[in-house]
């Protein structure tokens, strides 16, 4: 069965950078989410989308923005990068009919130097 | 404080045993409760899905919810080495796009 797909798996910037990271949800789900994975932690919500409209906004700094697109995949934009920064950065996705069920792609290992 | 609350463990149990996991939570609002399964370096893996409180049973999988406790479990019958992972228990509060609060994750290791 198809899966959530992000790119890049792997990433590494220099602090100050900016980077895209990109999710494509599982066909036929309309709702996206973004979550942020430091080591050791739990995943933070950073933020969601519906129909290509925001949905939810959690824990996402200003630096940080988002958008859904017409093809339903997601990009984060990371602008000013800091070294905290470093973490897995996974995006979710779930149908419409059954909103409840959040499936997680496997991630991108974002690494700021 | 968290809003949920898991022990991160680690724990080591030998092939065969039954293992309880388990959350505490303190937002009365939360509904959905679910259990993902994370393989290191990978992504969390949806194991279970419960709504309010009662039993679900899947394979060599139960899970509880006591929403008058505020605790839910996860029961493994017959561990199997495969079953070595971090087990996050998450919940969910309200209808629409529902963001996800994850406990901190127990590292579960079976041994043969």
């Amino acid at each position: 069965a198809a899966g959530v797909i992000q790119s890049p798996r792997h990433l590494i910037k220099e602090k100050r950078e900016t980077a895209t990271l990109k999710c494509y949800p599982i066909p036929r789900h309309d709702t996206v989410y973004w979550y942020q994975q430091g080591p050791g932690q739990d995943p933070q919500f950073l933020i969601s989308f519906y129909e290509k409209m925001q949905s939810d906004k959690g824990s996402i700094p200003d630096r940080f923005s988002a958008q859904q697109f017409s093809d339903y995949h997601s990009e984060l934009n990371m602008s000013s990068l800091e070294l905290g920064d470093s973490a897995l950065y996974f995006c979710a996705s779930s149908p419409t009919r059954d909103l409840k069920t959040q499936y997680f792609g496997p991630g991108t290992r974002l690494l700021v130097l | 404080q968290k809003e949920v609350e898991q022990d991160p463990g680690p724990l080591s149990v030998p092939e065969g045993a039954i293992v309880s996991l388990n959350c505490t939570y303190s937002n009365s609002a939360f509904q959905y409760f679910m259990w993902y399964r994370q393989y290191s370096r990978k992504g969390p893996e949806l194991l279970m899905y419960t709504y309010s409180s009662g039993n679900k049973e899947d394979g060599r999988f139960t899970a509880q919810v006591d929403k008058s406790s505020k605790y839910i479990s996860l029961f493994i019958r017959d561990s199997q080495p495969s079953d070595s992972a971090t087990y996050l228990c998450a919940m969910s509060a309200i209808q629409g796009a529902q963001k996800l609060v994850f406990g901190q994750g127990t590292r579960l290791t079976i041994n043969p």
